[in-house]
């Protein structure tokens, strides 16, 4: 079965730093974007970012809030993404989902995992 | 920034039809998908490519996309569809991924 796990979450002052982790089981990770999506207490969803699969360039997005102070990074060979989170500030604390951002089956259709979360709370 | 519009709420009674619109200007070029999050959950994925319904999503949903402007449609939306629904897509210029805001559905 297919499945998603994050891990790292948890207490930070302002300006320090997180590393979250996302154990990837049940599907071929190495031909999956992944991705990361967050949700601050009571908000919508945002994306966070992207890391595109190796066979497609392993090339990275990031959207602007984080830009600069976030990193998202695979290792395929152990099946784990990650996101290293820098500089953070009180606007960061929110729910981080690790997700497929791009993952279709040999049929074509899409194939959209998520994890249950981790939470991260920036506060002093 | 690239933003994605959605009313804030959608109110139907129970058998009626629910329609969720998401409008941005570069739907004319980009798919939408559509997320249901039920409190406390992580986000499921109702539609993608604008109509594609995933494997165990229920007939009811479907989707449609005309200009800027998609449609989520819940036809005969059930007490269990109540949940915050979310379009999604893809910013033309720099292809980010975009949320909408969301749309509180309330079948009462």
């Amino acid at each position: 079965e297919e499945e998603l796990v994050e891990s790292g979450g948890g207490l930070v002052k302002p300006g320090g730093s997180l590393r979250l982790s996302c154990a990837a089981s049940g599907f071929t990770f190495t031909n999956a974007w992944m991705g990361w999506v967050r949700q601050a207490p009571g908000k919508g969803l945002e994306w966070v970012g992207r890391i595109k699969s190796k066979v497609d360039g392993g090339t990275t997005d990031h959207a602007a809030p984080v830009k600069d102070r976030f990193t998202i990074s695979r290792d395929d060979s152990e099946n784990k993404l990650y996101l290293q989170m820098n500089i953070l500030k009180t606007e960061d604390t929110a729910i981080y989902y690790c997700t497929t951002d791009y993952y279709y089956d040999s049929d074509g259709r899409q194939l959209d995992y998520w994890g249950r979360g981790t939470l991260v709370t920036v506060s002093s | 920034s690239y933003e994605l519009k959605q009313p804030p709420s959608v109110s139907v009674s129970p058998g009626q039809t629910a329609r969720i619109t998401c409008s941005g200007d570069a739907l004319p070029k980009k798919y939408v998908s559509w997320y249901q999050q039920k409190s406390g959950q992580a986000p499921v994925l109702v539609m993608y490519e604008d109509t594609r319904r995933p494997s165990g999503i229920p007939e009811r949903f479907s989707g449609s996309s005309s200009g800027t402007m998609a449609t989520l449609t819940v036809s005969g939306a059930q007490v269990e569809d109540e949940a915050d629904y979310y379009c999604y897509s893809t910013d033309s210029t720099n292809n980010h991924r975009v949320f909408g805001g969301g749309t509180k559905l309330t079948v009462l």
